[in-house]
């Protein structure tokens, strides 16, 4: 099983940037990056996703270490609606996803 | 709404029963993979379809779930004499096979409580 390690939680203020990391040491070549976000009793969200180069699009930001053995999701500009739990997967050999335990974060007024 | 349904939303069951959930993939989607999570904790791959074959199980699936695709369109998974320990949230997802990484699309879940 491919592993990541994310913190338990954060805490961020409204309207500021938050980044999130993810650290995913065993990464084979060819294993994608993905991070999805789960809102309370909701089904998880596409956040995105990349493989060697960093990614942005509407919702957030992705940038990748050049090892990628970690990663880092950035959202611009936290707001309440950002509050979720926010899981980086690596896209093992065949096509499970292995979600881990997340990061809880927490979006402050 | 042409989103990932699943249906029912919530079931109540007694131990020893059976129960069946319904998952609507997004039309086109020829991939569909089905989800279980608990409390606290992330979703765990139970197991997938690329269109009606079932192509991957993971060793959570006991003998007592079945699942099925037969059009290759909708799905149902049937857990047979329900166990408290099977209580959870259901997940079912959606995704077309496509080079590179693929994007998964949830439904809302089914909540079990197995009493």
């Amino acid at each position: 099983d491919a592993k990541t390690t994310q913190p338990n939680s954060m805490e961020s203020n409204e309207e500021e940037p938050v980044h999130l990391p993810c650290n995913h040491s065993t990464i084979s070549g060819t294993d994608y990056i993905h991070w999805y976000r789960q809102l309370p009793s909701q089904g998880p969200e596409y956040v995105i996703h990349g493989l060697t180069s960093n990614v942005n699009n509407r919702m957030a930001s992705l940038a990748i270490a050049e090892d990628r053995k970690s990663s880092t999701l950035i959202l611009h500009r936290a707001t309440l609606r950002d509050a979720a739990v926010y899981y980086c997967i690596l896209r093992a050999t065949g096509n499970q996803f292995y979600f881990g335990t997340g990061t809880s974060l927490t979006v402050i007024p | 709404d042409t989103g990932v349904s699943q249906d029912p939303r919530h079931k109540i069951t007694k131990r020893g029963q059976n129960v069946t959930f319904r998952c609507d993939p997004i039309s086109e989607h020829n991939r569909l993979y089905w989800y279980r999570q608990t409390l606290g904790q992330g979703p765990e791959f139970l197991t997938y379809f690329q269109n009606e074959a079932q192509l991957e199980k993971s060793r959570l699936l006991s003998d007592r779930f079945s699942a099925e695709r037969p059009k290759g369109s909708f799905s149902t998974l049937e857990i047979q004499r329900t166990e408290q320990g099977d209580s959870a949230m259901y997940l079912c997802a959606s995704s077309l096979n496509r080079a590179g990484g693929e994007t998964q699309y949830f439904g809302p879940g089914t909540r079990l409580l197995v009493l």
